[in-house]
């Protein structure tokens, strides 16, 4: 199986501009998972998805959002960005949202804001 | 609370074995896990065991739990130059499922 893909993988955006980054899960997974690592703040969750519906957020600004698609593909957005938004972005999928389900992370995209 | 703690950095001899701490605070939390994130690369799920059970081990690497300190290691035996990387301590909630990560733990393995 094709693993967690996402798309672009290097972006540079100026501040005030909007983003959209791409995740694909692997095939059958339902969740997607984003997380923002900085080397401030480490490892931070997002949100969740699961059949198109937002079942979980994480502590961010309105600013970020996001949505997934009925083939489980996800998109996050930013607008208005802000040099703190420097960050590798990662998504991570799931089978389902069971109590235990591994999550598998794509290789990140690396937005950098000027 | 919810704050997942390591140590930054940790030097080892290749062969030696390597230890990796975290603490934690959540006493609910179900399931922790250790990911491994080589440069440029995402993360790894390496390992991870459940909140009932002291200890884990898979080939090289052994994951110890102590829930009344909430202190959790990973052990790798016979460090290789290969093992260098950033390793995270991450724990999940309840149903939530959602990561919650430590820092990360930087490991350099000298030849």
């Amino acid at each position: 199986k094709a693993g967690v893909t996402q798309t672009p993988r290097y972006l540079i955006k100026t501040r005030g501009q909007q983003v959209t980054l791409s995740c694909s899960p692997i095939s059958g997974h339902r969740s997607v998972s984003w997380y923002q690592q900085t080397p401030g703040q480490g490892l931070q969750f997002l949100f969740e998805y699961f059949s198109e519906t937002q079942r979980n957020k994480g502590n961010f600004p309105g600013r970020f959002s996001g949505r997934q698609f009925s083939n489980s593909r996800s998109e996050m957005n930013v607008s208005t960005l802000e040099l703190g938004d420097s960050a590798l972005y990662l998504c991570a999928s799931r089978e389902t949202v069971y109590y235990y389900n591994e999550q598998f992370f794509g290789p990140g995209t690396r937005l950098t804001v000027l | 609370g919810e704050d997942v703690e390591q140590s930054l950095f940790l030097s080892v001899r290749e062969g030696d074995s390597s230890v990796i701490n975290c603490t934690y605070t959540d006493s609910s939390s179900t399931y922790l896990y250790w990911y491994k994130q080589e440069p440029g690369a995402g993360l790894q799920l390496l390992t991870y065991i459940f909140s009932n059970m002291d200890m884990k081990q898979d080939q090289r690497l052994t994951v110890l739990l102590n829930k009344k300190d909430k202190h959790l290691s990973l052990r790798i035996a016979d460090t290789q130059t290969g093992d260098s990387a950033i390793y995270f301590c991450a724990e999940t909630h309840g149903g939530q499922g959602n990561l919650i990560f430590g820092k990360g733990t930087k490991l350099s393995v000298k030849p």
